[in-house]
């Protein structure tokens, strides 16, 4: 079965970066688009980006563009989204999610990313 | 930038029908999903382009669309059924996604 497994929670200080990964398994690895998807505490979905594991092409919403980087390692099956200059605003659940075109179908369990001082 | 506006709360009474609606000027161009989330859990697709159903989902829920308001409506409205729902969808090159601020969906 389709199974995106992500790395285990994080809590670093303002400016720093962080490094979240997202394994697949179960499925065709180059075949879906991996997105990503922040929630904050008590707030909705925001979409921050798409990684193609094909080719390694990316896409980035506007307002992460210049602090985020999405990489994908074929050999392992595995999407990483690195975050830079880290503040409070980003403290949130970050998840991986696949799809053929749009469709999220597929969810990891989400990764909490606390930064704080 | 873009953006999708749902309600942020809608209530109705078990067994009612309950409409969400989503609000976009790209929506006549790009297709819209619909997750629904329950707290403490990751997002589940219950609606992908706009009215089809993935397997497993049950068939009160289903998806319509009209210009540029896309609409999720659940029949017979089960207690379970209780939590928030997203549009989601991309801009109208298809280059960025994006997703509505969410509807809370109560039970009464």
């Amino acid at each position: 079965q389709v199974q995106l497994v992500q790395s285990g929670a994080e809590v670093k200080k303002p400016g720093a970066s962080v490094k979240v990964s997202c394994k697949a398994s179960g499925y065709t690895f180059t075949s879906y688009y991996m997105h990503w998807v922040r929630q904050a505490p008590g707030q909705g979905l925001e979409w921050m980006g798409i990684i193609n594991p094909s080719g390694g092409s990316t896409s980035y919403a506007q307002k992460f563009q210049g602090r985020v980087t999405m990489t994908r390692d074929t050999s392992t099956s595995t999407v990483y989204m690195e975050l830079s200059s880290l503040r409070s605003e980003d403290t949130a659940v970050y998840y991986c999610a696949r799809s053929e075109s749009w469709e999220l179908s597929g969810w990891g369990q989400g990764t909490l990313v606390t930064v704080s001082s | 930038s873009y953006e999708l506006t749902q309600p942020p709360s809608v209530s109705v009474s078990p067994g009612q029908t309950a409409r969400i609606t989503c609000s976009g000027d790209a929506l006549p161009k790009q297709y819209a999903y619909w997750y629904q989330q329950k707290p403490g859990q990751a997002p589940v697709l219950v609606i992908y382009k706009d009215s089809e159903r993935p397997s497993g989902i049950p068939e009160r829920f289903s998806g319509s669309s009209s210009g540029t308001t896309v609409t999720l409506t659940i029949s017979g409205v089960q207690a379970e059924d209780e939590a928030d729902y997203y549009c989601q969808s991309a801009d109208s090159s298809g280059t960025y996604g994006v997703f509505g601020g969410g509807t809370k969906l109560t039970v009464l």
